[in-house]
Parts: structure tokens; C-alpha cells; sequence
């Protein structure tokens, strides 16, 4: 059984860059569909990006340039980079994959990131 | 960005009561709908995919239905353990979008 776990600083700096990785157990991420999502205080979930097993990376247009997610095979973890970061991007981010691109069906239990000045 | 209408926000009920949460897309999104459960500290569980899959080992008190843009979630029998909040979510098109969530608490 596959298994998420999210690890990265959990405060970040205003205009720095929030930096999470996701390792991944049960299971090679050289297959299925990975994804981040987020959760801001008090707000739904919101789909940040996702990489395939291809490498091929696709991302929510509402974050404009500042996201990009990468894979480490070797490692079997996938990693996301959100730059400019602010205030608004407080959340809990949840690591995911999905075995038909789109279908969330293991996740990570989620990490809370603070971006404070 | 197809927008997912989904109500109530919150929902109060007893243990044994059936439930009801409705999603409503901005556009024809045929069954491409999964339902979550989210419960605090905990990882967000796939319920239902495709409008209306049971996914394995989850109860057969939850279900799913609907098609084109409005689509139905159910839980009969409510249990204790029950308590959570629920998202609809579509995986019709980029980018996947969710509903705003409904907090479900048991009386």
C-alpha cells in the first residue's frame, strides 16, 4: 500500500520560496500521476500542480510562474517550489497521487506551511 | 475554470439519519465527480470516484449519483466516525477544481 509523507521548513519568509517534498513508500512514483493540493485557513482545497510519470508537469493558472513541481526517481520523492510566496499562501499542503491523472486516491496527512514577515 | 457549486456548507444530524450533499457544476462534466473525506491530522480519503464508484473498502452506507451537472452524495445510517468534512471534486478538466466543502457534525 502506497504510502505519502509532506516534509519541508514549516515557516517560511515573505517573498521567499516554500519548499515541500513528498517521499513516497509502497510503491515507484516511475508510474501514476502526482500531485500537490492545498488548503488555506478557513477555505476549501484548492489543486496546486501535478508531474506524471513522464515528468510532464501541469499547474494551476491561478499561481501563475511562481510553481513548479519536480520528481526525484532515485529518491522516489517529488518535490514543489512556490516562489514570491505570501501571506495568502499559508496553508496545509497535501502531497497526492492519482492512478487516472485526476482521481486522488492516496494522500499525504498534510503539512502546514506559515509564510510570515 | 469549471466552477463546483456544492451545499450545504454545514449539516447537523443524528447517528442513524441519512444525509444529502449536492455538488453542481458550471458546465456538462458528464461523471467525471469523486467525493473526499477530510478529517483533521489525518490523510483525505477517496470515497467515491466517478460520480458514483464505491471505492474499495469504504462503507456501503456512502453513495454517489448524477451526471451532466448536478450530482448527489449520500451517507444513510450515520455513524459516529462520520464526522467530517466533504468535497466534491471534478476531474473533468484542467485545472481540477472542488467544491467549497460541508462540514457534517453528528448531534
Amino acid at each position: 500500500q502506497v504510502q505519502l509523507r509532506e516534509s519541508g521548513p514549516g515557516l517560511v519568509k515573505s517573498s521567499g520560496t516554500l519548499s515541500l517534498t513528498c517521499d513516497v513508500s509502497g510503491g515507484p512514483i516511475s508510474r501514476y500521476f502526482w500531485h500537490w493540493i492545498r488548503q488555506s485557513p478557513g477555505k476549501g482545497l484548492e489543486w496546486i500542480g501535478s508531474i506524471s510519470y513522464t515528468g510532464k508537469t501541469k499547474y494551476n493558472p491561478s499561481l501563475g510562474s511562481r510553481v513548479s513541481i519536480s520528481a526525484d526517481v532515485s529518491r522516489n520523492q517529488f518535490s514543489l517550489n512556490l516562489a514570491s510566496a505570501t501571506s495568502a499562501d499559508t496553508a496545509v499542503y497535501y502531497c497526492a497521487r492519482a492512478f487516472s491523472e485526476t482521481d486522488f486516491d492516496s494522500w499525504g496527512q498534510g503539512a502546514l506551511v506559515t509564510v510570515s514577515s | 475554470d469549471i466552477q463546483m457549486t456544492q451545499s450545504p456548507s454545514s449539516l447537523s444530524a443524528s447517528v442513524g439519519d441519512r444525509v444529502i450533499i449536492t455538488c453542481q457544476a458550471s458546465q456538462h462534466i458528464a461523471n467525471f465527480v469523486n467525493w473526499y473525506q477530510l478529517k483533521p491530522g489525518k490523510a483525505p480519503k477517496l470515497l467515491i470516484s466517478d460520480a458514483s464508484n464505491l471505492e474499495r473498502g469504504v462503507p456501503s452506507t456512502y453513495s454517489g449519483s448524477g451526471s451532466r451537472t448536478d450530482f448527489t452524495f449520500s451517507i444513510s445510517s450515520l455513524q459516529p466516525e462520520d464526522s467530517a468534512t466533504y468535497y466534491c471534486q471534478q476531474s473533468f478538466d484542467h485545472p481540477i477544481t472542488f467544491g467549497q466543502g460541508t462540514r457534517l457534525e453528528i448531534k
